[in-house]
């Protein structure tokens, strides 16, 4: 079957650095997503990665291992504004979306 | 209007009534897709378009029909509505269905069969 694996909840704190793991088993890749989702609201596109490397975008980077079956997302100077729920997604050999249940994060003062 | 829009925002339906979700992007984006989202799961789709006059089965189909007559909209139907149908909705769109082009949201409809 297809899986992708992100913890549930993270916490951080306010201008510090968090990075959120997501592990996948999917029939075929054809690219990674992240997306933002605040609390009763859309996703929202946050960065795509098909090749292994890092693509970064300002304060958000989005690393990638295909070997591996993983990525990440680096969340730096963490803002209040940044507590949401984060979601990973992979493209499989369908070119449909396989989506985690997300993970939430808290961020404290 | 700008990007996606859904009707209603949110709704409370009897059991076995028939329900259509509506949904219009005016963004001129060649898919559509239709997820649902329970507390604790990922996003489940349920159908897809590819492009206009075509539709698929996502994951999760049973129970729900498609449409998708023009290129703006894509209306979501559940014939006979069940408890087990209680989710939160989105409707989305990309501009096709090559690998990588990101799906944009609308901002989802709640629904609750009681």
């Amino acid at each position: 079957g297809q899986n992708i694996d992100q913890p549930t909840e993270m916490t951080a704190t306010e201008g510090a650095i968090v990075q959120i793991n997501c592990t996948y088993q999917t029939s075929g890749f054809n690219g990674l997503f992240w997306y933002q989702q605040h609390a009763g609201e859309a996703p929202t596109f946050l960065s795509y990665n098909v090749l292994d490397g890092l693509e970064e975008k300002g304060r958000f980077s989005s690393f990638l291992s295909r070997s591996k079956g993983y990525s990440y997302l680096l969340l730096k100077e963490l803002q209040m504004k940044d507590s949401a729920s984060y979601l990973c997604a992979v493209r499989d050999s369908n070119y449909q979306l396989i989506w985690g249940a997300g993970t939430k994060l808290i961020i404290k003062p | 209007i700008a990007g996606i829009t859904q009707a209603p925002t949110s709704q409370i339906l009897a059991a076995g009534r028939r329900m259509t979700l509506r949904c219009t992007q005016d963004m001129r984006h060649n898919a559509m897709y239709w997820y649902r989202q329970d507390l604790g799961l990922g996003l489940r789709l349920i159908h897809y378009s590819n492009t206009a006059g075509t539709t698929g089965k996502g994951e999760v189909p049973d129970g729900y029909s498609v449409s998708r007559a023009n290129t703006d909209d894509f209306p979501l139907t559940l014939a006979s509505a069940v408890p087990s149908q209680t989710s939160v909705y989105f409707c989305a769109s990309s501009a096709s269905a090559g690998a990588g082009n990101e799906q944009f949201f609308g901002p989802g409809t709640r629904l609750t069969v009681l």
